[in-house]
């Protein structure tokens, strides 16, 4: 139980263009979902939380222009990185919250690379 | 906000061996959990341990919240638990607004060599 999935796996994209990525609970219901950015050898950092039906609260330092947020249902959230840049590569992680126990599940992230 | 360090930073065992890791945080907490990212960059569910001791077949933690740490330890280790483990807590109850947040450490690289 408490499966997440994301899609897609990796994608490249030509800078300019923008990127959607998925981000489903396949098992469970999340009001709750979060979105993180993991550089190479690094920790995860939080970019945003999303709350379905409602607007997403992002963290200091993170453009919601440039990364759209959007949970839509109980099951789905969309990150879109609009304009994308070389410097927006990075590995995306999101995870849903599961209500009756608080623990985060994660997805297995999508990577990016902008050409 | 809180702060979160895991020690030691790097680990290299011999297949069999034995091994704790550390997690130390700054203020109380009311969530704890435990997390192996594989060399594919999936992160797992080890534990959920704001407190007390949990044991899942070679694999157990313990946290003390009264001292502000937590422990996960690895018996018998094999080549698949090589990865990274992170420790990550959340200070903060429901509120409705961005709330059970994690913050995560800067996790264990281990590395098991047969």
């Amino acid at each position: 139980g408490a499966v997440v999935s994301q899609h897609p796996s990796r994608v490249i994209c030509k800078s300019g263009t923008s990127v959607k990525i998925e981000c489903r609970s396949l098992d469970f219901q999340a009001t709750t979902m979060f979105w993180y950015r993991q550089f190479p050898k690094q920790s995860l950092m939080l970019m945003a939380t999303s709350n379905e039906g409602s607007k997403a609260t992002y963290e200091q330092g993170v453009e919601k222009d440039k990364f759209l947020i959007n949970h839509a249902s109980l099951t789905l959230s969309t990150l879109t990185v609009t304009s994308a840049h070389p410097e927006d590569s990075s590995f995306y992680i999101c995870s849903a919250l599961l209500d009756k126990t608080y623990e985060q599940y994660f997805g297995p992230g999508t990577r990016l690379t902008v050409t | 906000g809180i702060q979160v360090e895991q020690s030691p930073p790097d680990l290299i065992l011999q297949e069999g061996a034995n091994s704790t890791l550390r997690c130390n945080f700054s203020d109380s907490v009311n969530n704890l959990q435990w997390f192996h990212q594989n060399p594919w960059g999936q992160l797992i569910n080890l534990f959920y341990i704001p407190s007390g001791t949990k044991q899942n077949g070679r694999l157990s933690a313990t946290t003390v919240a009264t001292e502000r740490y937590s422990l996960l330890y690895i018996s018998s280790s094999q080549t698949t638990d090589s990865g990274v483990y992170f420790c990550a807590v959340g200070d903060d109850g429901y509120s409705g607004a961005g709330s059970y947040q994690l913050t995560f450490g800067k996790g264990t690289k281990l590395s098991v060599i047969p």
